[in-house]
């Protein structure tokens, strides 16, 4: 069974840019999420799909973060216009939709984003 | 108070020893707790999950859960080199209804 997956695994772009990044979560997977790890600080939740739902956005840094998942299937994450601080590595993840409290989340390899 | 703690480390261990990851959690009424362990450059992987009082093994690995004093650890023992990651520790907390990490512990472990 193939795990998450995340497209691209490096970014660099400019202040200023959009940035585009997919993740691919495992196959059947309602839930699906998305996190950033900014240099020398923990694993950040941004925000949950149930499906093509977002359950919970409460982490979206402002409105130059936009996500989606159309079909329920894959998700895209987009920065318009990139910032410094928007720097870090991007995560998602995904697990079945059962007991959310005991669930396992599967990780994908993370977009490493530079913005200069 | 961060919602979960972890000293970053790094912390060296010889190989063959015991190695202890310790976690505090600030939410009294979480009930699951996890530790991921993610390698240089990979993605987290979840290796432990405990949701009672008392040590849960798996292997070499043993996750230990203290409610009362909202402390949850991970010993690995016989350590090997290949053990060498960071260690993140996870708290879902009712309250955000979310998984909250810590910053992780890199544990190093000496040939």
């Amino acid at each position: 069974e193939a795990g998450v997956t995340q497209f691209p695994s490096h970014s660099v772009i400019e202040k200023g840019q959009t940035v585009t990044l997919r993740c691919d979560p495992i196959s059947g997977h309602d839930n699906l999420y998305w996190y950033r790890r900014v240099m020398g600080k923990e694993i950040k939740f941004l925000l949950h799909f149930v499906k093509e739902s977002k359950q919970d956005e409460s982490g979206m840094p402002n409105n130059r973060f936009l996500a989606e998942r159309t079909g329920g299937t894959y998700s895209t994450l987009k920065v318009q216009p990139a910032e410094l601080e928007d720097s870090g590595v991007y995560f998602c993840a995904s697990s079945p939709n059962r007991d959310r409290s005991r669930e396992t989340q599967y990780f994908g390899p993370g977009t490493r984003l530079l913005v200069l | 108070q961060k919602e979960v703690e972890q000293n970053s480390g790094p912390l060296s261990v010889p190989e063959g020893a015991i190695a202890s990851l310790n976690c505090t959690y600030s939410d009294r009424v979480s009930q699951s707790f996890f530790w991921y362990r993610q390698y240089s450059g990979k993605s987290p992987e979840l290796i432990m999950s405990i949701y009672s009082n008392g040590d849960k093994e798996d292997g070499r690995f043993t996750a230990q859960l203290n409610k009362a004093s909202q402390y949850v650890s991970l010993l690995i023992r016989d350590s090997q080199p290949s053990d060498s990651a960071t260690y993140l520790c996870a708290a879902f907390m009712n309250r955000d209804d979310k998984i909250i990490f810590g910053k992780g512990t890199r544990l190093h472990i000496l040939p």
